[in-house]
């Protein structure tokens, strides 16, 4: 059984630029939730999908979106990356009601 | 709301005594706390969670803690510390926060060093 599983490992763009990152949840889990990680900190609650709908959302300006896909899978979108979106970004995943969170390996995002 | 405090940023013990991570926490629910562990460039492992149940909660690794209400702690402690065990350890708090989203709240993160 895959755990959750996120593409790209690494990635580096620069300022102004649009990026994707993606997430397969961890099989029977239909919950996808976001964090961003910088250096030295704990991760920040970026949002959260269920039924390919938003469900709540951290405090992060609008540049930062997403989608959920039937299967279950999700993507994260930034668009006019600034350099303080450099961070490892987290990708969690969980069954509907379920408090426990299982998270992926990471993208880890540098913006030049 | 909810909120976590990690009281000490770095923690550096010997091979083989024992480990002790400080977080305090707040929350307007009842709340669900965990701990997870992240090794360097890795993603984060769920090392145990506390849902109401025991007060006392095992994990992995020979890891507890003990959800002490009255204190609003949850310290996270291992009778004897192995090299393996140095990493960064993360206290989370989890509350329903609108309908049925639960959003996770992080601590700042304890770096723990193991001395031989």
């Amino acid at each position: 059984d895959a755990g959750v599983t996120q593409s790209p490992t690494h990635l580096i763009k620069t300022r102004g630029q649009q990026v994707t990152l993606r997430c397969s949840p961890k099989s029977g889990h239909d919950t996808v939730s976001w964090y961003q990680q910088a250096l030295g900190q704990g991760p920040q609650f970026i949002f959260q999908y269920y039924e390919e709908e938003e469900r709540q959302r951290g405090n992060f300006p609008d540049r930062f979106s997403g989608h959920q896909f039937p299967n279950y899978s999700s993507e994260l979108n930034v668009n006019a990356l600034l350099l303080g979106d450099s961070a490892l970004y987290l990708c969690a995943s969980s069954r509907t009601q379920r408090n426990e969170q299982f998270f992926g390996p990471g993208t880890r995002l540098t913006v030049l | 709301a909810q909120s976590v405090t990690q009281l000490d940023s770095h923690v550096s013990v010997s091979e083989g005594t024992p480990v002790l991570l400080r977080c305090n926490y707040s929350s307007s629910y009842s709340p669900s706390l965990f701990w997870y562990v992240q090794h360097p460039n890795k993603g984060l492992q769920l090392l145990l969670k506390y849902t109401s149940a025991a007060t006392l909660v095992k994990g992995i690794n020979g890891f507890e803690a003990e959800f002490k209400k009255s204190e609003t702690s949850f310290h996270l402690t291992k009778p004897s510390a192995h090299m393996s065990d140095a990493a960064e350890y993360f206290c989370v708090v989890s509350a329903i926060s609108s309908g049925s989203a639960r959003q996770l709240t992080f601590g700042s993160g304890t770096q723990l060093t193991v001395l031989p």
